[in-house]
């Protein structure tokens, strides 16, 4: 079965860090770009950040420059988020999913986790 | 790109045939998809370049339109279709979503 499960949300104060952590089964993760897409409670989608299959491309977007870090390792069929200084606005489910087609995230997501919270707060 | 969806919400009966608007700031060509999301549950993908069907998705559903709008129609709306929709463009990074519609019980 295809399967992603996040892990490594919980509650941080601001100025903080975690790492989240998205283990992936069923599939060639190699073979795929990843993404990590965000949701505020009780609000809309945000799209966060993608790697592409061999890790060479990342992307980001603006409010998480800087302070959050994707990456993956391949052996261990494993996505990472490292978020650092933490901020209010950064409480979120946040889920991982796979790039629908292949290595660079260009495509929709066909296969998303259950996602991890996480809140920010003092 | 900023995306609009309209409306914002919506209330339905099941049998009606609804359908929801995507508006984005700028041409994205067909580089649009659409979600489904229920209430505790993760995003789950329907549409693709904007009126191809997933796998899986029933027929019922479809999507058209290109450039700047688009629109998302499921002909005859079933219990289980009551849901928040969002539109996502994949045509320039950050990939942006609409804001979301919520399709409810009349």
């Amino acid at each position: 079965e295809v399967q992603l499960v996040e892990s490594g949300g919980g509650l941080v104060q601001p100025g903080g860090s975690l790492r989240l952590s998205c283990a992936a089964s069923g599939f060639t993760f190699s073979s795929y770009a990843m993404t990590w897409v965000r949701q505020a409670p009780g609000k809309g989608l945000e799209w966060v950040s993608a790697i592409s299959g061999g890790a060479a491309s990342t992307y980001y977007t603006d409010s998480v420059k800087g302070r959050f870090t994707i990456s993956r390792d391949n052996s261990k069929y494993t996505l990472y988020l490292q978020m650092n200084s933490l901020r209010a606005e950064d409480t979120a489910v946040y889920y991982c999913a796979r790039d629908q087609k292949g290595l660079h995230p260009v495509n929709p997501f066909d296969i998303w986790g259950q996602g991890t919270m996480v809140t920010v707060s003092s | 790109i900023q995306l609009t969806q309209s409306p914002s919400s919506l209330s339905a009966s099941v049998g009606d045939r609804v359908t929801i608007t995507c508006r984005a700031s700028q041409d994205i060509s067909s580089y649009l998809a659409w979600y489904q999301q229920k209430p505790g549950k993760a995003p789950n993908l329907l549409i693709y370049a904007a009126s191809t069907l997933q796998s899986g998705v029933p027929s019922r559903f479809s999507g058209s339109g290109s450039g700047t709008d688009f629109t998302l129609t499921i002909s005859s709306l079933q219990p289980e279709d009551f849901a928040t929709y969002y539109c996502q463009q994949l045509n320039t990074y950050p990939f942006t979503f609409g804001p979301g519609t919520k399709v409810d019980i009349k």
